[in-house]
């Protein structure tokens, strides 16, 4: 049991390039989510997902887009990269119990935009 | 006013020390509370969540006080190995977006 996984675990990135972040869950959790941690700052949530086909914006959702085509991968595509985007990415899961909403993360991608 | 205001520290504190952390929540809708812990660069993971009668674990005990929305975190005999930031985390009723986080509260434990 992996949990969540993430890939790459750095990237420097151009401005204007693009990319993808994978994530990917093996505990069937419907729940999914991709935060931005800045330097010293809490997370900031930018997309969510509560099941394969469905997505949802979070608070800073701006130059970033999602898919959710199986329960299993969240995939997060930075379109036009910004040094402002230099951030830690974090992916996350959760069950859908009903109370209790523990998310499990994956270990974070480093991005650098120059 | 942000929705989870936690006392950023640092806090330094000695080996041994007992040490207290403090959160308060806006929203009157939270239904569940956890504390994080984080360590550096790396990801969150949950250490406790927090009930309404309070709750331990080992040397860990969290308080909630849903009438000031205020949660706490106490650390006994702080270790070394505690060092790390806190985050104060809140689940609001019916939110899909699942949970805020504090920004946390940075704790080092000094040999």
């Amino acid at each position: 049991n992996a949990g969540v996984t993430q890939t790459p675990k750095f990237r420097i990135l151009k401005i204007g390039q693009s990319m993808t972040l994978q994530c990917a869950q093996d505990m069937n959790h419907n729940y999914m989510y991709w935060y931005r941690q800045d330097p010293g700052m809490g997370l900031k949530l930018i997309y969510y997902s509560v099941g394969a086909g469905i997505t949802d914006k979070g608070e800073v959702p701006n130059g970033y887009n999602v898919s959710r085509s199986t329960t299993e991968d969240f995939p997060l595509r930075l379109e036009l990269a910004a040094p402002s985007q230099t951030s830690v990415y974090f992916c996350a899961s959760s069950y859908d119990s009903g109370g209790a909403k523990t998310q499990y993360f994956g270990p974070g991608t480093r991005l650098l935009v120059l | 006013r942000k929705e989870v205001e936690q006392d950023p520290g640092p806090f330094n504190v000695p080996e041994g020390a007992t040490v207290a952390f403090n959160c308060t929540y806006s929203n009157s809708a939270s239904q569940s509370f956890f504390w994080y812990r984080q360590d550096c660069r790396k990801e969150p993971k949950l250490l406790m969540s927090v009930y309404s009668s309070g709750n331990e674990d080992g040397r860990f005990t969290a308080q909630l006080n849903r009438a000031s929305q205020y949660i706490s975190l106490l650390i006994r005999d702080s270790k070394l190995s505690d060092s790390a930031t806190y985050l104060c985390v809140v689940n609001v009723r019916g939110s899909a977006r699942q949970l805020t986080f504090g920004s946390g509260t940075q704790l080092t434990v000094l040999p």
